[in-house]
């Protein structure tokens, strides 16, 4: 079962609109850290963000902001007032104590902000 | 220091042969990653060390990988014998002790296999 799901392949939108990222998760643990990425076309993975499950107080950073809810798992990113620079891939991550904390990533969501 | 770095960033080898790439973490960082990530896909696990203990293993990585972080500081990964399926982009990462810290990516070893 897919323990990270980005259900959104690819979105497209024009410049300055928001776009809400969806990060769905799946883990039996109770301590368990959440992260967002982002991969620009250059190829490195840019930290975005690190939640742990016992902070669901939602984060505001600029244009950026997190949704965490741990009612229905979900962890989503919303960029407001988008710009063509953030066109890139973005995926969600998971870290367990059962995994060892290592990173599970979802399939990533690529976006793209039209001029 | 200018973060995780990567050589080299393209590699085009011929099927069969022998590869190494090498990963220069974060200088005070103890904990390096391997990753391999595929054309629409996120990161898979490879491997990780702690200074210069290799404490796990994907089932991924087969007996034809290898990776070695002899001083704890600097990390090489070898594939022998290339197969075409390992193309891919190959990523280290590195991460202070704890689990709630965040990693560091490097740019990438981007592989190809003809």
């Amino acid at each position: 079962a897919q323990k990270v799901t980005q259900a959104q392949t690819e979105i497209s939108v024009v410049e300055k609109e928001d776009v809400t990222l969806d990060c769905v998760y799946e883990t039996r643990d109770t301590t368990y850290y959440l992260f967002w990425y982002k991969q620009p076309p250059s190829g490195e993975l840019v930290f975005l963000i690190r939640r742990n499950s016992f902070d669901e107080q939602n984060e505001i950073s600029g244009r950026y902001s997190w949704n965490f809810q741990k009612s229905t798992s979900s962890f989503n990113f919303t960029i407001t007032a988008s710009q063509v620079v953030d066109s890139a891939v973005y995926f969600c991550a998971l870290s367990e104590a059962r995994s060892n904390y290592q990173l599970i990533w979802g399939a990533g969501t690529k976006l793209i902000i039209k001029p | 220091d200018t973060g995780v770095s990567q050589d080299p960033r393209h590699k085009i080898t011929k099927r069969g042969q022998n590869v190494t790439f090498r990963c220069d973490p974060i200088s005070e960082h103890n904990r390096l990653y391997w990753y391999r990530q595929t054309l629409g896909q996120g990161p898979e696990f490879l491997t990780y060390f702690q200074n210069e203990a290799q404490l796990e293993k994907s089932r991924l990585l087969s007996d034809r990988f290898s990776a070695e972080r002899p001083k704890g500081s600097f990390s090489t990964l070898e594939i022998q014998r290339t197969e075409q399926g390992d193309s891919a982009m190959y990523l280290c990462a590195s991460s202070l002790p704890g689990k709630q810290q965040g990693y560091t990516f490097g740019s990438g070893t981007r592989l190809t296999v003809v």
